[in-house]
């Protein structure tokens, strides 16, 4: 699995896009991006994820850089409900039915 | 509603009880898989499951059981807990065709005194 990595916090105004940046300079050519959020204690969340193309889904978009070492994830009008930890995982499909690996994420707060 | 489902939410005991936590989802998923999350350590894998009776050891698999006899339910027994046991578990399930896309249970916080 790549690493990645995130800033460790971000604030946004409600109402507001918030865009979360990860840097996964070493990541491979099968190996896809997964956005994932926590908030304070409850099971992680799946958002999003893709390998190359910019998706978009009902909770957020995924803007994937042309050379993948680096992706944004954008959620467009953040709400007080959008506070959480978000993580940034790259993984290849040769560890699907192994495991996760989240690291530290970033800690979105977004304020009133 | 499809769901993953732990209980108990929450649960105190004593070393040495045996316990079992309990895993379901309606999803029809074949994977599954529990975690534990600690302060400062992230989530770490304890056991997966690729289908029923398929069992395999995650990262940190000791002093951990787990059975798959059904397809929606996968427990977690902790044969004699310890102190160092003390954690929040998730239970996770996803479909076969992407593993990674994981949907998460609600977490049970477990003290072990």
């Amino acid at each position: 699995d790549a690493k990645t990595t995130q800033p460790p916090s971000m604030d946004c105004a409600e109402g507001r896009a918030a865009n979360l940046p990860c840097n996964h300079s070493t990541i491979s050519g099968n190996e896809y991006v997964y956005w994932y959020r926590q908030i304070h204690s409850q099971g992680p969340q799946y958002i999003i994820h893709g390998l190359k193309n910019n998706e978009t889904n009902e909770m957020a978009s995924l803007i994937i850089t042309e050379d993948r070492k680096s992706s944004t994830l954008i959620l467009p009008h953040a709400t007080l409900r959008d506070t959480a930890v978000y993580y940034c995982i790259a993984q290849g499909a040769e560890t699907s039915g192994s495991r996760l690996t989240f690291g530290e994420g970033t800690q979105l707060t977004v304020n009133p | 509603e499809a769901q993953v489902t732990q209980n108990p939410r929450y649960l105190i005991t004593v070393t040495g009880k045996k316990l079992t936590v309990t895993c379901s989802q309606n999803m029809n998923h074949e994977y599954m898989s529990w975690y534990r999350q600690d302060p400062g350590l992230g989530l770490r894998q304890i056991y997966y499951s690729m289908n029923v009776e398929v069992t395999d050891k995650g990262d940190v698999p000791e002093g951990y059981k787990v059975s798959r006899k059904e397809k929606r339910n996968f427990p977690l027994i902790l044969e004699s807990p310890s102190p160092n046991q003390t954690s929040l578990y998730f239970c996770a399930s996803s479909p076969p065709w992407d593993t990674d896309t994981q949907y998460f249970g609600p977490g049970t916080r477990l003290t072990v005194l």
